[in-house]
């Protein structure tokens, strides 16, 4: 079935740096890449997404961008603020592993951005 | 609030009882996912609703786990016999079909402590 890694486990950065976290998959039959944040305590919150059919995605300060080939994504934030700081979790979906509904979830990256 | 919503928040139970878990998503929304989430984890899935039909079930999810979602409305998932295994945050999710039906959206979640 479907398997998501994701890079780095946790990641700690200046206000205004950019953060970059990737995640593979394994089933090329995934067609659907979407991200959620994840404040402590809190529910997770879609916050991009990307289909298959484009390869990259932008939205203000955050882009995804999707390498089918190498069967990768990266999410983007640039000029990171302190409320960006929470836990990102990056998901794969679509046909692939059997499955038409069901996102398989990465392990997260824990984000801090330091003031 | 128009958003998924899940009661109770919060369940304290002792081992070997059972427990029965509500979810109602957002309104008109077809599609309806069940998710498991442990500490320092993505959230797991468990299984998912299309209307009233139970579509797919995660290995995950043993004979003790039932769920149901008999007018294509809300849904509840019962866990019988508990054990401390079972000690998680679950999650609810849903999604609209006529929309896309991809993009997932989050209820609070309701944390089980297994004693």
């Amino acid at each position: 079935g479907e398997n998501v890694e994701q890079h780095p486990s946790t990641l700690s950065v200046q206000e205004g740096d950019s953060a970059v976290i990737k995640c593979t998959y394994s089933d090329s039959a995934s067609n659907y890449f979407p991200w959620y944040k994840q404040e402590l305590g809190k529910r997770p919150q879609l916050i991009i997404d990307i289909r298959s059919n484009v390869g990259e995605k932008k939205d203000q300060r955050i882009a995804v961008t999707l390498n089918k080939t190498a069967k990768h994504f990266s999410l983007h934030i640039t000029e990171t603020q302190p409320e960006d700081s929470a836990v990102y979790f990056c998901a794969a979906g679509g046909s692939g592993g059997g499955s038409q509904g069901n996102l398989i979830f990465g392990k997260g990256t824990k984000l801090s951005v330091k003031p | 609030d128009t958003g998924v919503s899940q009661d109770p928040r919060h369940k304290i139970t002792k081992r070997g009882q059972n427990v029965t878990f509500r979810c109602d998503p957002i309104s008109e929304h077809n599609r309806l996912y069940w998710y498991r989430q442990t500490l320092g984890q993505g959230p797991e899935f468990l299984t998912y609703f299309q209307n009233e039909a139970q579509l797919e079930k995660s290995r995950l999810l043993s004979d003790r786990f039932s769920a149901e979602r008999p007018k294509g409305s809300f849904s509840t998932l019962e866990i019988q016999r508990t054990e401390q295994g079972d000690s998680a945050m679950y999650l609810c999710a849903s999604s609209s079909l006529v929309a896309g039906g991809r993009e997932q959206y989050f209820g609070p979640g309701t944390r089980l402590t297994v004693t």
